[in-house]
Order: structure tokens, then sequence, then C-alpha cells
């Protein structure tokens, strides 16, 4: 099976744009998180989409948003970027395993600098 | 608020050692507990789980010990090896009746030396 694919892999953008970043789960898989990773923070939940519905959310404002397309790809937006929104974005494809949980497979993230 | 915190940045160790690295958390909902080890310029990796109904859990060079009383996990690298120097994260969630969702500890940062 391919891996998670995360698309771009770098990116730069001023202050004030908007960015939108793209995963592309394992196949099969329906369930996707997106978390930020920050030097400062460490890796931080933002959101969790299920046959394309979101059914979790971290404590990010409003500016991040996301949403995940019928063959399970997730895309997430920034709106309004700030200098402090420069950070690894992570895609994560869930899958229960057999422990009964979800075991989670990371992509190799986006790098993302706002300037 | 940090639920799950990592107290060491780094941690130095030669090769054919033990790595012992260290976890704590304060939610008492987490009932499930993952490691993961990164790589620059890659995503994590899972390493290891151990559900709270344990209190080890063994997968090669690698075991986590579990300490619920003291809301404490350990993982254990035995021998240590030089591809093991990355950064390890901790991980904890709490069972939901749909969803999933990690809180992670800051990592802490591993160089085995030849």
């Amino acid at each position: 099976k391919a891996g998670v694919t995360q698309t771009p892999r770098y990116l730069i953008k001023t202050r004030g744009q908007q960015v939108t970043l793209s995963c592309s789960p394992i196949s099969g898989h329906r369930s996707v998180s997106w978390y930020q990773q920050t030097p400062g923070q460490g890796l931080q939940f933002l959101f969790e989409y299920f046959s394309e519905t979101q059914r979790n959310k971290g404590n990010f404002p409003g500016r991040f948003s996301g949403r995940q397309f019928s063959n399970s790809r997730s895309e997430m937006n920034v709106s309004t970027l700030e200098l402090g929104d420069s950070a690894l974005y992570l895609c994560a494809s869930n899958d229960i395993g057999t422990s009964g949980r979800y075991e989670q497979y990371f992509g190799p993230g986006t790098r993302l600098t706002v300037t | 608020d940090q639920q799950v915190k990592q107290n060491s940045p780094s941690l130095s160790v030669q090769e054919g050692r033990i790595s012992i690295l260290n976890c704590d958390y304060t939610n008492s909902m987490f009932d499930y507990f993952l490691w993961y080890k990164k790589y620059p310029a890659e995503g994590p990796t899972f390493l290891i789980s151990i559900s709270s109904i344990k209190d080890k859990n063994e997968d090669g060079r690698f075991t986590v010990f579990l300490n619920k009383s003291a809301k404490h996990l350990s993982l254990h690298i035995v021998p240590s090896q030089p591809g093991d120097s990355a950064v390890y994260f901790c991980a904890a969630s709490a069972f939901q009746a749909a969803g999933n969702k990690l809180t992670f500890g800051g990592g802490t940062r591993v160089l085995v030396k030849p």
C-alpha cells in the first residue's frame, strides 16, 4: 500500500494570505487527522475527519478549517496567516488496529513558513 | 495546560546501553498510550502502544511500562543503536464513542553515541 501523501512539502507565504494543504490517506482509510508541530508547542491536534464529516476538533481559532472529500482525501486551510502559523503540518491516516483502537500513520508533513 | 509531559528534552546514551524515556500525564481519562519516533523532515512513526489494562508491553528492543497510579509511563530501548537517534514522542488518548484524538508530549531527543 502507498503511504500518506502530503502536498506541498514546503511552502512560503506572507502574513495575511491564506493557504491550502492537501493530504491523501492510505487507500481504504476513511479517517484523517491533522496536527500542527511547532518548537514551542510540540504536536497539537487540529481536527479529524471521517467520511467527509468533522468529528473531532482541537483548540485552534476559526482561521483553521478543513474538509474531506468522498475519496477520503483531505485539505486544511488557514486564512489570514500569522507569523505564529509557521509550523510543520502533519496529516495522519487512521485505521482501527487489532487493539480495537485507532492506529495513526503520519505523512511527511508540509513545512509552512509565514514571513 | 499540558496533559502529557516529557520532562527530559534530550537524552544521550552509549551504543549498546539502555535508553529510558519518561512521560507523565494528568488526564485520568487517558486509557491508551503510544510512543512515536520522528526523524527530521519525516512524519512520526509508530513504535509501540499500551492499553491501561496492562502495565507492560514488549516488542523486540522496545518495552513500555505503565504505572497508572503515578500516571507515568516509560519507554525502554535495549540495546540502543545509532539508528535510534531521533525525537521520541509520547502520546495518549481517551476512549471516544467515535473518532480519534491523540495528545502528544513535547518530545525527547535521543542521541546514541557509537
